[in-house]
């Protein structure tokens, strides 16, 4: 595997499941960040990791909970979400924070 | 209010001609531009950057412009080929470290 991977493709949850959203790299970087996608908005940065601490938490809801347990992996543990949380959601690295970023495909997600 | 702007949501050009995509941006501090490019279903691509101290930033076929005074920036493209049509997005940062601001991205379909 190489570059920046993330698990699943496609999630569907109901409003008051939980799931997570997983992302990895192989770059061997320091920073790692999740984005936002919705349609017609810009990218939207949620949470920052630059050597495994927030450095970042651009006023997310709580129903957004990242974890960064090393400096390869990322998740986003997603919990009583609403509909409007239904976007693409875009991991991406870079070296350390405010270098160049690598993104992963993304994860579709549809609440219900 | 949005900080960096792509006004044209989409744009049609034919097959060798010259693609220009331009971007606007409001925040005086802002030193770094780059450029993505994104496919269906996939991340973003890092295309080309440019600082401030520079007017002109040259890759192959991937031209970016930047106008300071006018806070205006541009991609030119040039041939366009039909591979190249995907949603480009203009990003811009304050400083090393600061976040990237991204614009809502432009449709470039090249047809032939």
């Amino acid at each position: 595997e190489t570059g920046v991977t993330q698990t699943p493709r496609h999630l569907v949850m109901g409003m008051t499941n939980k799931k997570s959203l997983k992302c990895e790299q192989h770059l061997g970087h320091n920073a790692m960040y999740w984005y936002k996608q919705s349609a017609k908005k810009p990218l939207e940065l949620m949470f920052v990791y630059n050597f495994k601490e927030q450095t970042e938490n651009n006023s997310v809801p709580s129903r957004f909970s990242p974890e960064c347990p090393n400096s390869s992996h990322l998740f986003l543990h997603l919990h009583t979400l609403q509909p409007e949380d239904s976007a693409l959601y875009l991991c991406a690295s870079s070296q350390v924070q405010g270098d160049e970023q690598f993104f992963g495909p993304g994860t579709r997600l549809t609440v219900l | 209010d949005q900080q960096v702007k792509q006004n044209s949501p989409s744009l049609s050009v034919q097959e060798g001609r010259i693609s220009i995509l331009n971007c606007d941006y409001t925040n005086s501090m802002f030193d770094y531009f780059l450029w993505y490019k994104k496919y269906p279903a996939e991340g973003p691509t890092f295309l080309i950057s440019i600082s401030s101290i520079k007017d002109k930033n040259e890759d192959g076929r991937f031209t970016v412009f930047l106008n300071k005074s006018a806070k205006h920036l541009s991609l030119h493209i040039v041939p366009s080929q039909p591979g190249d049509s995907a949603v480009y997005f203009c990003a811009a940062s304050a400083g090393n470290t600061d976040k990237l601001i991204f614009g809502t991205g432009t449709r470039l379909q090249v047809f032939p």
